[in-house]
């Protein structure tokens, strides 16, 4: 099926290590990206096509992936991670698909 | 540097057209897709669609019997019109520039990867 599915929220301890996964079928063939999106403010990426970060992104940010779910780890969470987190891919008709997104709480 | 400026009503009555602009300022908009995407208050993200720069487009399936997006090179502009709006179209709405691609030399992959976003216009669908 075309959906790509979160947990709607995660909750890490400053300074520890949190994961946050995204399923779907599109994940065996096209890799995942993800974005971080604080409120009031539009996504920014943080990790694509595996394990790549755009400029700027602070190396605590990881990305991998195994069979149908695509990993986002954040080693080392700090209070700025705070924040809503979305998957997306394509799939194989050239369609995007977003996920329902994660509630990220930094404790 | 590349940036993204959505313009547009902020208001819409039920049943109309919707009608957007996105300017792009920094790229010649000839690489990559130019997509839309909106986000209903406190929901999730939902891609609406793409257009190259020759003028292929894709929408979702969802929404594809309303929408019609178009490129203008010329102007480095691309624009979106959703038609027969109700309440449930009232969102933020963006424009992004998708990489649509990654590539180490000649090895390409394709992906989606959304790595410039306008700052997204507020439409209200109300009488």
């Amino acid at each position: 099926s075309s959906e790509l599915t979160q947990d709607p929220a995660v909750s890490v301890a400053l300074g520890q290590t949190v994961r946050i996964t995204c399923q779907g079928d599109s994940l065996r063939e096209y890799s995942a990206s993800w974005y971080q999106q604080k409120p009031g403010q539009a996504p920014i990426l943080v990790i694509y096509y595996k394990n790549n970060r755009p400029s700027g992104i602070p190396d605590r940010f990881s990305g991998s992936r195994s069979g149908n779910t695509a990993s986002l780890t954040i080693t080392g969470a700090q209070a700025e991670d705070e924040a809503d987190y979305y998957c997306n891919s394509r799939d194989s008709t050239n369609h995007v698909l977003f996920g329902g997104g994660t509630k990220l709480t930094v404790l | 540097q590349v940036q993204l400026q959505e313009s547009g009503p902020g208001l819409v009555r039920p049943s109309e057209t919707l009608s957007l602009t996105c300017t792009v300022s920094g790229d010649s908009m000839t690489t990559y897709y130019w997509s839309w995407i909106r986000q209903p208050p406190g929901k999730a993200l939902e891609w609406i669609g793409y257009v190259y720069y020759t003028g292929t487009t894709n929408y979702n399936p969802s929404l594809k019997s309303r929408v019609t997006i178009s490129v203008d090179t010329s102007k480095t502009q691309f624009s979106l019109k959703v038609t027969s709006v109700t309440a449930a179209d009232t969102a933020v709405y963006y424009c992004a520039r998708d990489l649509g691609a990654y590539c180490n030399g000649y090895d390409c992959h394709s992906l989606s990867a959304f790595d410039v976003w306008g700052r997204g216009t507020v439409v209200t669908v109300s009488s």
